[in-house]
C-alpha cells in the first residue's frame, strides 16, 4: 500500500523568510499524482500544487515550489517570501490514478511577524 | 473553479440519535465522491468511496452500518451516522473530482463539525 510520510509535525519560519517542508512516499507505481494541501484554521482544504510523477520538471505556482525526487521518492514544498497567511497545516498526498488521496500526517506551519 | 458544499458545518445531536451530512457537487457531476473523517491535530482518514448508483466502499475498520452513505445522484452524496455515540464527534470532510481526466483536482467541501453529547 501507498504511504506518504511528512516527519516535520511543526515548522516556523519568519515572516519574507523562506521555509521548506518536507514529504516522502512509497510506492512500486511509475506514474501518479503528488500534491500539497493546506488547511488553514477555517479547515477547508486548498489545493497548494500538483505534481504529475511523469514530468522532470518541478511544479511552481507563485511563492510556492516543489522540489520533486522521484527516484528518492521526496516531495517537498518550498514556500517563499513566506506571509502570515501562510500558517496554515500543509498535508502532503498522492494518488494513483483516479483512486483516492493518501495523505501525510500533516505539518503545522506558523510564520514569526 | 469547481465548488463542492457540505452542509451542515457544524451540528450537535444527542446520543442515540442520527446525523445526516450532504455533499454537493454545485457545478460539475460526480460519479464518486470521498468521505474523510479527522480528528482534532491529525491527517485526514478515508472513510469511504461514494459510488453513484452503486454501494460505497469502506476502508478497513470502517463500519458499514453504523456510516451509512448514500450516492442517489451524481450530484449529491449523504453520510449518516446512525445512533451517533461522543466517540463519533469528529470533523468530516467529503470531496469530489471532476470525472474525465485523471489530472484534474479533488475539491473539498467545507467540512462538518460533528457533536454527540
Amino acid at each position: 500500500a501507498q504511504t506518504v510520510t511528512q516527519s516535520q509535525p511543526e515548522m516556523s519560519v519568519q515572516e519574507a523568510e523562506t521555509v521548506t517542508l518536507s514529504c516522502t512516499y512509497d510506492t512500486s507505481e511509475s506514474d501518479y499524482y503528488l500534491f500539497w494541501y493546506k488547511q488553514p484554521p477555517s479547515r477547508q482544504m486548498i489545493l497548494v500544487i500538483r505534481q504529475e510523477a511523469y514530468k522532470q520538471q518541478n511544479a511552481t505556482e507563485n511563492r510556492f515550489s516543489v522540489n520533486f525526487q522521484k527516484a528518492a521518492k521526496s516531495f517537498s514544498l518550498k514556500i517563499s517570501d513566506s506571509q502570515l497567511g501562510d500558517a496554515a497545516m500543509y498535508f502532503c498526498a498522492y494518488r494513483l490514478g483516479a483512486q483516492k488521496l493518501v495523505f501525510g500526517q500533516g505539518t503545522r506551519l506558523t510564520i514569526n511577524p | 473553479g469547481a465548488v463542492v458544499s457540505q452542509h451542515p458545518s457544524w451540528v450537535i445531536c444527542k446520543s442515540g440519535t442520527s446525523v445526516k451530512i450532504e455533499c454537493r457537487s454545485l457545478d460539475f457531476q460526480a460519479t464518486t465522491m470521498f468521505w474523510y473523517r479527522q480528528f482534532p491535530k491529525q491527517s485526514l482518514m478515508l472513510m469511504a468511496t461514494s459510488n453513484e448508483g452503486s454501494k460505497a466502499t469502506y476502508e478497513q475498520g470502517v463500519e458499514k452500518d453504523k456510516f451509512l452513505i448514500n450516492h442517489a445522484s451524481l450530484t449529491l452524496s449523504t453520510l449518516t451516522v446512525t445512533s451517533a455515540h461522543p466517540e463519533d464527534s469528529s470533523f468530516y470532510i467529503c470531496s469530489a473530482r471532476p470525472p474525465g481526466l485523471t489530472n484534474t483536482e479533488a475539491f473539498f467541501g467545507q467540512g462538518t463539525r460533528l457533536t454527540v453529547v
